[in-house]
């Protein structure tokens, strides 16, 4: 079993739409999660970190954690063409030095 | 905030010839520092990590190595390039225990030929 699981994708959804985005994780120990969109041909950029379970809002963005269930989610409301990328969820525990990524989910708005 | 520079952006090299992938860091200082590899449609291998000068520990066995001569400086070299190692090359920049989280460059598309 994979440490991060997310579905790949690909989803298509109408301008305006709300999205969502999930990860699942099997290691109990992951502390802070992250989202990242990546263009392409561009190096991920960090859309979202939080720290244990919650919610945090940025804009037109959301992320939520619920380390009971081990699942992790990304919400863009009133989504726009220019979403249109790869999101890669990341997660890593208290004391270690690396990211366990998922293998991203790539994501197109239609306008 | 971190900025993470990489050069080249694009690079073709023939089979078996050597190679030398730069990253360089401002804004922090005694970063852990990351190469990581991306094959087309898939996600992130990560390669190698630094968490000091001249420590690198590896995470794959492979045909790649990699130095970190300064703080902010992470080399990512091979002597003989494989068809294998085509793909994009990413750097990354963060804090150990995440407390805080990974920056990552441009990226340098290498092609094997």
């Amino acid at each position: 079993q994979k440490e991060v699981e997310q579905d790949p994708g690909p989803l298509s959804v109408p301008e305006g739409a709300i999205v969502s985005l999930n990860c699942t994780y099997s290691n109990s120990a992951f502390q802070y999660f992250m989202w990242y969109r990546q263009y392409s041909r561009k190096g991920p950029e960090l859309l979202m970190y939080t720290y244990s379970s919650g919610n945090k809002e940025d804009g037109r963005f959301t992320a939520q954690v619920d380390k009971s269930s081990k699942y992790i989610s990304l919400f863009i409301r009133d989504s726009q063409p220019s979403d249109s990328a790869t999101y890669l969820c990341a997660m890593i525990q208290t004391g270690a030095n690396n990211l366990f990524f998922g293998t991203g989910t790539r994501l197109t708005v239609i306008p | 905030s971190q900025t993470i520079h990489q050069w080249p952006a694009t690079l073709v090299q023939p089979v078996g010839s050597p190679l030398s992938l730069e990253c360089t860091v401002e804004g922090t200082s005694n970063p852990n520092l990351y190469w990581y590899r991306q094959a087309a449609g898939r996600g992130l291998q990560l390669l190698f990590y630094s968490v000091g000068i001249g420590q690198i520990s590896s995470e794959v066995p492979q045909n790649l190595s990699a130095s970190r001569p300064q703080d902010r400086q992470f080399i990512l070299s091979s002597k003989k390039l494989l068809l294998s190692d085509s793909g994009f090359y990413l750097c990354a920049s963060g804090l150990a225990g995440g407390r805080e989280t990974q920056y990552f460059g441009p990226g340098t598309r290498l092609l094997v030929l």
